[in-house]
């Protein structure tokens, strides 16, 4: 198994444009998390999606949506982006979403793709 | 509301000598913590959790809450070990999110 794999690896784009992310989860996975990690800080969490449903949310604007297919692949996407979107955003995938006592789920994060908004 | 604080950016020692990365978190039930790592070009990945009480490549981490930290240490570090590490708590709700620290650069020298 490759693990968790995100698409692309790099992007450029200029203000206001869209931007759609893609990451695919380890095989078995159904849950599916998104991070933005911006230069020197840690990773900051977005969404989470288990069996195609949200799960939680971070504190971004509604400009970030995503979603979760039947494969239980992601999308994240960003509309009208701002300079302040440059960041690495990562993807987790872990086997179920209820986080819940016992130790939690462990999360397997992707390699992540590097946005540069211009 | 929840916080994670890793004070060093940065911590330089030597081959052999021990290492301690400090973690103070703030929040107000029952934590749930871990330890995370990136070593150079590779992925971010989980290192220990403070549940399992186990010892990984040497390290260990024991969760004070008295102190609200929970500080990761290895008697003698190894050129290996050098790479970014993070400290991450599972935040309140039933799903699974982590919030992290800023991370700290451990830069073990021969």
């Amino acid at each position: 198994d490759a693990g968790v794999t995100q698409s692309p690896t790099h992007l450029i784009k200029t203000r206001g444009q869209h931007v759609t992310l893609r990451c695919s989860p380890i095989s078995g996975h159904k849950s599916v998390s998104w991070y933005q990690q911006v230069l020197g800080q840690g990773p900051q969490f977005i969404f989470q999606y288990y069996e195609k449903e949200e799960r939680g949310r971070g504190n971004f604007p509604d400009r970030f949506s995503a979603r979760q297919f039947p494969n239980y692949s992601s999308e994240l996407n960003v509309n009208a982006l701002l300079l302040g979107d440059s960041a690495l955003y990562l993807c987790a995938s872990s086997l179920a979403g209820s986080g819940g006592r016992g130790g939690g789920e462990t999360q397997y994060f992707g390699p992540g793709t590097r946005l540069l908004v211009l | 509301a929840q916080r994670v604080t890793q004070p060093e950016k940065l911590l330089s020692v030597f081959k052999g000598a021990p290492v301690e990365l400090k973690c103070n978190y703030s929040y107000s039930g029952s934590p749930e913590l871990f330890w995370y790592v990136q070593y150079s070009r590779q992925r971010l990945q989980l290192l220990l959790r403070h549940i399992s009480r186990e010892s990984i490549k040497g390290f260990t981490a024991d969760l004070n809450k008295g102190e609200t930290s929970f500080h990761l240490k290895k008697p003698f570090a190894q050129e290996e070990d050098s790479a970014m590490y993070y400290c991450a708590l599972k935040g309140p709700g039933g799903y699974n999110k982590l919030i992290f620290g800023a991370g700290t650069r451990l830069a073990v020298h021969p």
